[in-house]
Protein backbone atom coordinates (compact mmCIF):
# COMPACT_ATOMS: atom_id res chain seq x y z
CA UNK A 1 0.00 0.00 0.00
CA UNK A 2 0.87 3.85 -0.31
CA UNK A 3 3.35 4.73 2.41
CA UNK A 4 4.30 8.54 3.59
CA UNK A 5 7.72 8.65 4.97
CA UNK A 6 8.42 11.77 7.13
CA UNK A 7 11.85 13.33 7.92
CA UNK A 8 13.26 14.30 10.34
CA UNK A 9 11.68 12.96 13.52
CA UNK A 10 12.42 15.45 16.12
CA UNK A 11 13.56 19.32 15.48
CA UNK A 12 15.28 20.95 18.08
CA UNK A 13 15.80 24.53 17.09
CA UNK A 14 16.51 27.99 18.40
CA UNK A 15 14.37 30.89 18.58
CA UNK A 16 15.41 32.51 14.92
CA UNK A 17 16.61 29.77 13.34
CA UNK A 18 14.73 28.15 10.26
CA UNK A 19 13.00 24.64 9.99
CA UNK A 20 12.54 22.09 7.70
CA UNK A 21 10.35 18.80 7.21
CA UNK A 22 10.47 16.72 4.40
CA UNK A 23 7.65 14.11 2.94
CA UNK A 24 8.60 11.17 0.65
CA UNK A 25 5.85 9.12 -1.11
CA UNK A 26 6.04 5.90 -2.36
CA UNK A 27 3.87 6.64 -4.57
CA UNK A 28 2.71 9.44 -6.83
CA UNK A 29 -0.09 11.56 -5.00
CA UNK A 30 -3.09 13.49 -6.07
CA UNK A 31 -2.69 15.95 -3.87
CA UNK A 32 -0.82 16.43 -0.02
CA UNK A 33 -2.20 18.23 2.93
CA UNK A 34 0.20 19.88 5.60
CA UNK A 35 -1.46 19.58 9.14
CA UNK A 36 -0.19 21.13 12.35
CA UNK A 37 -0.84 19.24 15.76
CA UNK A 38 0.12 20.95 19.61
CA UNK A 39 1.10 19.72 22.28
CA UNK A 40 -1.90 17.42 24.07
CA UNK A 41 -4.39 19.06 21.23
CA UNK A 42 -5.24 17.65 17.98
CA UNK A 43 -4.21 18.04 14.37
CA UNK A 44 -5.46 21.35 12.52
CA UNK A 45 -5.09 21.61 8.37
CA UNK A 46 -3.02 24.02 7.17
CA UNK A 47 -2.83 23.63 3.51
CA UNK A 48 -3.33 21.33 0.73
CA UNK A 49 -1.50 21.19 -2.63
CA UNK A 50 -2.35 19.82 -5.81
CA UNK A 51 -0.37 20.92 -9.01
CA UNK A 52 2.99 19.71 -9.63
CA UNK A 53 5.49 22.53 -8.31
CA UNK A 54 3.24 24.07 -6.27
CA UNK A 55 4.58 26.61 -4.18
CA UNK A 56 2.30 28.30 -1.31
CA UNK A 57 2.68 30.61 1.23
CA UNK A 58 1.50 31.82 4.70
CA UNK A 59 3.00 34.43 6.51
CA UNK A 60 6.45 32.91 7.66
CA UNK A 61 5.54 29.21 6.14
CA UNK A 62 6.27 28.01 2.94
CA UNK A 63 5.24 24.48 1.12
CA UNK A 64 5.85 22.89 -2.04
CA UNK A 65 5.01 20.05 -3.91
CA UNK A 66 7.30 17.77 -5.88
CA UNK A 67 7.54 17.92 -9.60
CA UNK A 68 6.87 14.26 -10.11
CA UNK A 69 4.60 15.06 -6.95
CA UNK A 70 6.24 12.26 -5.17
CA UNK A 71 7.90 14.39 -2.29
CA UNK A 72 6.73 18.19 -0.06
CA UNK A 73 8.46 20.14 1.92
CA UNK A 74 7.65 22.87 4.74
CA UNK A 75 9.64 25.25 5.64
CA UNK A 76 9.56 27.76 8.70
CA UNK A 77 11.77 31.02 8.76
CA UNK A 78 12.85 32.59 11.36
CA UNK A 79 10.91 30.37 14.13
CA UNK A 80 9.09 31.59 16.81
CA UNK A 81 7.46 29.31 20.40
CA UNK A 82 4.42 29.27 18.90
CA UNK A 83 5.44 27.27 15.34
CA UNK A 84 5.99 24.27 18.84
CA UNK A 85 4.18 21.22 17.83
CA UNK A 86 4.18 18.24 15.53
CA UNK A 87 3.60 18.60 11.59
CA UNK A 88 2.34 16.21 9.57
CA UNK A 89 2.13 15.78 5.65
CA UNK A 90 -0.97 13.31 4.62
CA UNK A 91 -1.30 12.22 0.61
CA UNK A 92 -3.57 10.15 -1.18
CA UNK A 93 -3.42 8.37 -4.45
CA UNK A 94 -5.22 8.73 -7.48
CA UNK A 95 -8.67 7.77 -7.22
CA UNK A 96 -8.49 7.01 -2.85
CA UNK A 97 -10.29 8.33 -0.19
CA UNK A 98 -7.91 7.73 1.96
CA UNK A 99 -5.01 9.85 3.44
CA UNK A 100 -2.34 8.25 4.32
CA UNK A 101 -0.68 10.34 7.47
CA UNK A 102 3.74 10.68 7.84
CA UNK A 103 4.50 10.01 11.26
CA UNK A 104 5.41 13.81 11.61
CA UNK A 105 8.24 15.86 12.72
CA UNK A 106 7.93 17.16 16.42
CA UNK A 107 9.44 20.61 16.66
CA UNK A 108 10.89 22.08 19.60
CA UNK A 109 12.33 26.04 19.87
CA UNK A 110 14.13 26.90 22.19
CA UNK A 111 13.72 30.67 23.57
CA UNK B 1 -19.71 27.38 17.28
CA UNK B 2 -19.60 24.65 14.30
CA UNK B 3 -17.56 21.58 15.02
CA UNK B 4 -16.49 17.92 16.11
CA UNK B 5 -17.58 16.72 19.73
CA UNK B 6 -15.98 13.43 20.49
CA UNK B 7 -16.42 12.31 24.05
CA UNK B 8 -15.61 11.00 26.06
CA UNK B 9 -12.06 12.50 26.65
CA UNK B 10 -10.79 9.73 28.61
CA UNK B 11 -11.91 6.29 28.99
CA UNK B 12 -10.89 2.51 30.58
CA UNK B 13 -11.61 -0.09 29.70
CA UNK B 14 -11.48 -3.48 31.60
CA UNK B 15 -10.33 -6.83 29.69
CA UNK B 16 -13.33 -8.31 27.53
CA UNK B 17 -14.99 -5.67 27.22
CA UNK B 18 -16.50 -3.52 24.24
CA UNK B 19 -16.64 0.39 24.55
CA UNK B 20 -18.17 3.22 22.36
CA UNK B 21 -16.01 6.16 21.61
CA UNK B 22 -18.85 8.91 20.51
CA UNK B 23 -18.25 11.38 17.43
CA UNK B 24 -20.86 14.16 16.57
CA UNK B 25 -20.50 17.02 14.05
CA UNK B 26 -22.83 19.92 12.80
CA UNK B 27 -20.78 20.85 10.30
CA UNK B 28 -22.91 19.26 7.72
CA UNK B 29 -20.21 17.35 6.24
CA UNK B 30 -20.88 13.96 4.52
CA UNK B 31 -17.44 12.19 5.01
CA UNK B 32 -16.57 11.26 8.58
CA UNK B 33 -13.51 9.09 10.02
CA UNK B 34 -11.84 7.52 12.73
CA UNK B 35 -8.02 7.37 13.18
CA UNK B 36 -6.09 5.51 15.98
CA UNK B 37 -2.56 7.63 17.22
CA UNK B 38 -0.14 5.87 19.14
CA UNK B 39 2.70 7.60 20.62
CA UNK B 40 5.49 9.21 18.15
CA UNK B 41 2.98 7.79 15.31
CA UNK B 42 1.45 9.42 12.39
CA UNK B 43 -2.97 8.54 12.18
CA UNK B 44 -3.58 5.35 11.00
CA UNK B 45 -7.21 5.19 9.35
CA UNK B 46 -9.60 2.50 11.56
CA UNK B 47 -12.96 3.46 8.77
CA UNK B 48 -14.20 5.45 7.33
CA UNK B 49 -17.41 6.80 5.98
CA UNK B 50 -18.20 8.71 2.95
CA UNK B 51 -22.11 8.61 3.13
CA UNK B 52 -25.17 7.92 5.79
CA UNK B 53 -25.50 3.97 5.90
CA UNK B 54 -22.03 3.21 3.97
CA UNK B 55 -18.66 3.17 5.68
CA UNK B 56 -15.50 1.14 4.87
CA UNK B 57 -12.76 -0.25 6.75
CA UNK B 58 -9.48 2.04 6.92
CA UNK B 59 -6.18 0.26 7.32
CA UNK B 60 -6.37 -0.79 10.81
CA UNK B 61 -9.83 -2.40 11.32
CA UNK B 62 -9.62 -5.05 13.22
CA UNK B 63 -10.96 -5.69 16.64
CA UNK B 64 -13.61 -2.31 15.97
CA UNK B 65 -16.90 -1.24 14.33
CA UNK B 66 -18.52 1.46 13.45
CA UNK B 67 -22.15 2.58 12.31
CA UNK B 68 -23.52 5.65 10.44
CA UNK B 69 -27.25 6.01 11.15
CA UNK B 70 -27.35 9.73 10.73
CA UNK B 71 -25.04 12.31 9.29
CA UNK B 72 -24.09 13.96 12.11
CA UNK B 73 -22.92 11.11 14.18
CA UNK B 74 -19.99 8.05 13.74
CA UNK B 75 -19.59 6.28 17.32
CA UNK B 76 -16.70 3.57 17.38
CA UNK B 77 -16.83 0.39 19.44
CA UNK B 78 -13.31 -0.83 20.47
CA UNK B 79 -14.45 -4.51 20.54
CA UNK B 80 -12.58 -7.35 22.90
CA UNK B 81 -11.15 -8.28 20.19
CA UNK B 82 -8.58 -5.45 19.59
CA UNK B 83 -6.03 -6.48 21.63
CA UNK B 84 -3.62 -3.36 22.18
CA UNK B 85 -6.30 -0.83 22.23
CA UNK B 86 -4.62 1.45 24.24
CA UNK B 87 -4.44 4.66 21.94
CA UNK B 88 -5.41 8.33 21.39
CA UNK B 89 -8.67 8.00 18.86
CA UNK B 90 -9.03 10.93 16.97
CA UNK B 91 -12.79 11.40 14.81
CA UNK B 92 -12.91 13.86 11.61
CA UNK B 93 -14.68 14.92 9.56
CA UNK B 94 -14.54 16.76 5.67
CA UNK B 95 -17.40 18.43 3.23
CA UNK B 96 -16.74 15.40 0.95
CA UNK B 97 -15.11 12.23 0.62
CA UNK B 98 -13.84 12.91 -2.67
CA UNK B 99 -11.16 11.91 -4.60
CA UNK B 100 -9.64 15.50 -4.11
CA UNK B 101 -9.52 15.21 -0.70
CA UNK B 102 -11.03 17.84 1.15
CA UNK B 103 -9.45 19.11 4.58
CA UNK B 104 -10.33 17.14 7.69
CA UNK B 105 -11.26 18.98 10.74
CA UNK B 106 -10.82 16.69 13.52
CA UNK B 107 -12.45 16.31 16.91
CA UNK B 108 -10.31 16.79 20.67
CA UNK B 109 -9.86 13.17 20.64
CA UNK B 110 -10.69 10.41 22.93
CA UNK B 111 -7.37 8.89 25.31
CA UNK B 112 -8.27 5.38 25.89
CA UNK B 113 -6.42 3.45 28.18
CA UNK B 114 -6.88 -0.52 29.43
CA UNK B 115 -7.36 -1.05 33.34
Amino acid sequence: GQQVMQIPQYQHVQEGEDFTTYCNSSTTLSNIQWYKQRPGGHPVFLIQLVKSGEVKKQKRLTFQFGEAKKNSSLHITATQTTDVGTYFCAGSGAGSYQLTFGKGTKLSVIP
Amino acid sequence: DGGITQSPKYLFRKEGQNVTLSCEQNLNHDAMYWYRQDPGQGLRLIYYSQIVNDFQKGDIAEGYSVSREKKESFPLTVTSAQKNPTAFYLCASSLTGTVNNQPQHFGDGTRLSIL
